[in-house]
């Protein structure tokens, strides 16, 4: 039972253009919703997070959006950087642990 | 340095065998986790530790064993191991509820 779901393996984006990521969650009591950025060969980083009481969070080049009624974040990256190539996860948690992850989102932005 | 150290880094054994990952943290952070990744699937929580001496299971738990006798290691064991069991596992600690991983720990079971 997969609580927290992202669509999307792949995402290609121009640079420079924007690029959003989707994540979709079953369980309405998460209370606070994290990206994390993850690179071959090393592990998650973290990038933006979210608390289940905002709708938006910004830090610079990235911008996490939240619907409670849809259940649904997306993470919008503008402009897109070929550095920014890399696996995207979302993640989900309730009470400060046992966060739950989606399978990733691989986005490229090419040049 | 400070941070997450996972050992080895990369390991290949058969099934059947005994297996254990270690996980060691500078930070003194409370909480420490074991996921895993595999394709399709991102990461699933393995088990989790609130504290020494306070562990709990999380969506993927069979076929592990984890101690947490020391605030700092936080050891995962696959008491048998299976070919199901090849991932790449990923310690974490967390602080205020963002996870810091370490570099991952890439397991082959034969």
């Amino acid at each position: 039972d997969q609580q927290v779901k992202q669509n999307s393996p792949s995402l290609s984006v121009q640079e420079g253009r924007i690029s959003i990521l989707n994540c979709d969650y079953t369980n309405s009591m998460f209370d606070y919703f994290l990206w994390y950025k993850k690179y071959p060969a090393e592990g998650p980083t973290f990038l933006i997070s979210i608390s289940s009481i905002k709708d938006k969070n910004e830090d610079g080049r990235f911008t996490v959006f939240l619907n409670k009624s849809a259940k649904h974040l997306s993470l919008h990256i503008v402009p897109s950087q070929p550095g920014d190539s890399a696996v995207y996860f979302c993640a989900a948690s309730l009470n400060n642990n046992d966060m739950r992850f989606g399978a990733g989102t691989r986005l490229t932005v090419k040049p | 340095d400070a941070g997450i150290t996972q050992s080895p880094r990369y390991k290949i054994t058969e099934t059947g065998r005994q297996v254990t990952l270690m996980c060691h943290q500078t930070w003194s952070h409370s909480y420490m986790f074991w996921y895993r990744q595999d394709l399709g699937h991102g990461l699933r929580l393995i088990y989790y530790s609130a504290a020494a001496d306070i562990t709990d299971k999380g969506e993927v738990p069979d076929g592990y064993v984890v101690s947490r006798s020391k605030t700092e290691n936080f050891p995962l064991t696959l008491e048998s191991a299976t070919r199901s069991q090849t991932s790449v596992y990923f310690c974490a600690s967390s602080v205020f509820g963002e996870l810091f991983f370490g570099e991952g720990s890439r397991l082959t079971v034969l």
